[in-house]
């Protein structure tokens, strides 16, 4: 069974510069997540969707940070513009759904460096 | 989300048994206790889950307290494969909520 693909691996850009980010995740998977995991840190959710709707963005940056799934499969998180302090790696996970015993998923994640 | 206590760092030797111990004491009656690791570079992998019965499964077993206010991960003979952060969680709902987790490291 392939695994939860992202791409790119690693980003370098520029403050105030854009960048997206693509995630596949696992064939049959109705939840997709990403996360935002700083150097040192736990990674953090940024936001969950269930098929194509979100269900949790609580903790996205909304005036910088878009996502979206428009078909329930692949997805895309965009940073626009980008600072320092999103220097990060952005991981993407999926599960077969929402509920607590289900296990996610995760990717290789995307290393983006902003300088 | 209940609050998970870990060590921040432990260390084993090669094939000899590890014992992680994760507290959470708020944990409320339909949490379930997840645990992940993350090898360096790498994202999360999970590892184990359970509610209130002891789990094993090919990578590990979880002990978890009477009271369920604690757990413990136990890697029955661990390999150098083995060292990484290992995070204990407590799932509500969907979201996992990642804590620092305890840094393994393994001697040969």
């Amino acid at each position: 069974e392939a695994g939860v693909a992202q791409s790119p691996r690693y980003k370098i850009i520029e403050k105030r510069q854009s960048v997206a980010f693509w995630c596949n995740p696992i064939s049959g998977h109705a939840t997709l997540y990403w996360y935002q995991q700083i150097l040192g840190q736990g990674p953090k959710l940024l936001i969950q969707f269930q098929n194509n709707g979100v269900v949790d963005d609580s903790q996205l940056p909304k005036d910088r940070f878009s996502a979206e799934r428009l078909k329930g499969v692949d997805s895309t998180l965009k940073i626009q513009p980008a600072k320092l302090e999103d220097s990060a790696v952005y991981l993407c996970a999926s599960s077969v759904g929402t509920a607590r015993g289900y296990e996610q998923y995760f990717g290789p994640g995307t290393r983006l460096t902003v300088t | 989300d209940a609050k998970t206590t870990q060590p921040n760092s432990m260390e084993s030797n090669e094939e000899e048994p590890v014992h992680l111990p994760c507290n959470h004491s708020t944990i409320s009656g339909t949490d379930y206790i997840h645990w992940y690791r993350q090898l360096p570079s790498q994202g999360p992998e999970y590892v184990i889950h359970g509610l209130t019965s002891n789990v094993n499964n090919r990578m590990a077993s979880l002990a978890i307290a009477e009271d369920r206010k604690s757990s413990t991960l136990i890697l029955h003979r661990a390999t150098l494969r083995d060292a990484a952060v290992y995070y204990c969680i407590l799932k509500s709902g969907s979201r996992l909520t990642f804590g620092e987790g305890t840094q393994l490291t393994v001697n040969p």
